[in-house]
């Protein structure tokens, strides 16, 4: 069984659109993570939630907009899509606030035309 | 903001060979270090983890080791195999602008040489 799946696995779309990207996970783990990892492969974090609360928020642009509806799932919706939103994004969860292992799911890659 | 960065981005071994690779942090407050693998087409995957009371810890044919005077952290692969190839990255846990975060490196790239 998967235990951090996100779909798609691949989403490719125009300029201005709005896509989401969803993530479960079925490890029983209370914070989730979106990270964006992009073509020199370097991995940054987005966002973080505990227990459906949101604990990071980085330097994202407000088009970026997570939702934990509980706390087994993280979407990440993106409005006006950009060409440098062009990336692929890791949804990740574990145990507590980072103190312990991160689980990646196997991305989303995402190419903006 | 403060980062962890690795010496070298791409290292080369023949198979059999061990493998060490390196990373420095430079977040002196960090307390937990992770290494991850990550294969192509998939997310990372843990390999090996220390806390900052520790100065090495083996695992099945890894090795890590933690140097906080200098800030330094390595992975040692014992007989590297085909398998190994992957990028590979250290990361850090720890208080950051903004709350405790977990933090990556750049990665490095291994190639086994069979």
């Amino acid at each position: 069984d998967t235990a951090v799946s996100q779909t798609p696995k691949y989403l490719v779309t125009q300029m201005g659109n709005d896509k989401s990207i969803k993530c479960e996970q079925n490890l029983g783990h209370d914070t989730m993570y979106w990270y964006k990892q992009d073509s020199k492969k370097f991995l940054k974090i987005m966002f973080s939630y505990n227990n459906k609360e949101l604990i990071i928020n980085e330097t994202v642009p407000n088009r970026f907009s997570p939702k934990s509806p509980d706390k087994a799932h993280l979407n990440l919706h993106i409005n006006s899509l950009e060409l440098g939103d062009s990336a692929v994004y890791f949804c990740a969860s574990s145990h507590q606030d980072g103190n312990s292992p991160l689980h990646f799911g196997n991305g989303t890659r995402l190419t903006v035309t | 903001g403060e980062s962890v960065g690795l010496h070298l981005p791409t290292l080369s071994v023949q198979e059999g060979d061990n493998s060490i690779i390196n990373c420095a942090y430079s977040n002196s407050a960090s307390d937990y270090f992770i290494w991850y693998k990550q294969e192509s087409g998939k997310g990372p995957q843990f390999i090996i983890d220390i806390r900052s009371n520790m100065d090495k810890r083996q695992g099945q044919r890894v090795t890590v080791l933690l140097n906080k005077t200098v800030k330094h952290l390595s992975l040692q692969i014992a007989a590297t195999q085909p398998g190994d190839s992957a990028v590979y990255f250290c990361a850090d846990w720890g208080p950051n602008t903004g709350g405790f975060k977990t933090i990556f490196g750049a990665g490095t790239r291994l190639f086994v040489k069979a």
